[in-house]
């Protein structure tokens, strides 16, 4: 079993939807949790950082943690074309150091 | 945002040359970054990871004397492919970590052997 388990997609949204992507984990360590957004042949770019627990709001995108179930979430609220990437969920026992990454999801938002 | 810088973002070599990839944190100190690979479509590998004044600690399966790390200063780690082989071309990623616990990533290196 995979430390980090996400649906790799693809996933297509018209435009104003609102996305929900999600990962499970099986390690109950983990205690910092991160997505990532990574646009075609760039590098990942920092979205949310969340420590242990509950939930995170950052202008249109929350994450949600549920340390009990395993499973995090990102929802992206009124998605926009420019919101169209791979989203790479990771998560850590301490912090830095020893990322585990899911595979990432593949969105497309259409105009 | 902190911001890490890598360079180049695309080199072309001659099989059996070596290559210099730099990875610096323009805006914080980092006693660790963090080096990955990337093949199409698929997740970030962790290669090794480059502590600032001592050797890089690098993953199974991972050659220590083909991918040279050194990390001279708090704000750079260099990654060397050495001899480099077509079965090299990928993407290559860095990130440091910063005092606040959380990773940011370089843009990353394309990197083809011919």
């Amino acid at each position: 079993q995979k430390e980090v388990e996400q649906d790799p997609g693809p996933l297509s949204v018209p435009e104003g939807a609102i996305v929900s992507l999600n990962c499970t984990y099986s390690n109950s360590a983990f205690q910092y949790f991160m997505w990532y957004r990574q646009y075609s042949r760039k590098g990942p770019e920092l979205l949310m950082y969340t420590y242990s627990s509950g939930n995170k709001e950052d202008g249109r995108f929350t994450a949600q943690v549920d340390k009990s179930s395993k499973y995090i979430s990102l929802f992206i609220r009124d998605s926009q074309p420019s919101d169209s990437a791979t989203y790479l969920c990771a998560m850590s026992e301490t912090g830095a150091n020893n990322l585990f990454f899911g595979t990432g999801t593949r969105l497309t938002v259409i105009p | 945002g902190a911001v890490v810088s890598q360079h180049p973002s695309r080199v072309i070599c001659k099989s059996g040359t070596s290559v210099k990839i730099e990875c610096r944190s323009l805006d914080f100190q980092a006693t660790t970054m963090f080096w990955y690979r990337q093949f199409p479509k698929k997740s970030l590998m962790l290669m090794a990871t480059s502590n600032e004044g001592s050797k890089a600690t690098y993953e199974q399966g991972v050659e220590k004397d083909k991918f040279l790390i050194n990390h001279a200063s708090l704000t750079l780690s260099t990654l060397t492919v050495t001899s480099a082989h077509p079965e090299d071309s990928s993407f290559y990623i860095c990130s440091a970590a910063s005092s606040g616990n959380t990773i940011y990533f370089g843009e990353g290196s394309w990197l083809t052997v011919v």
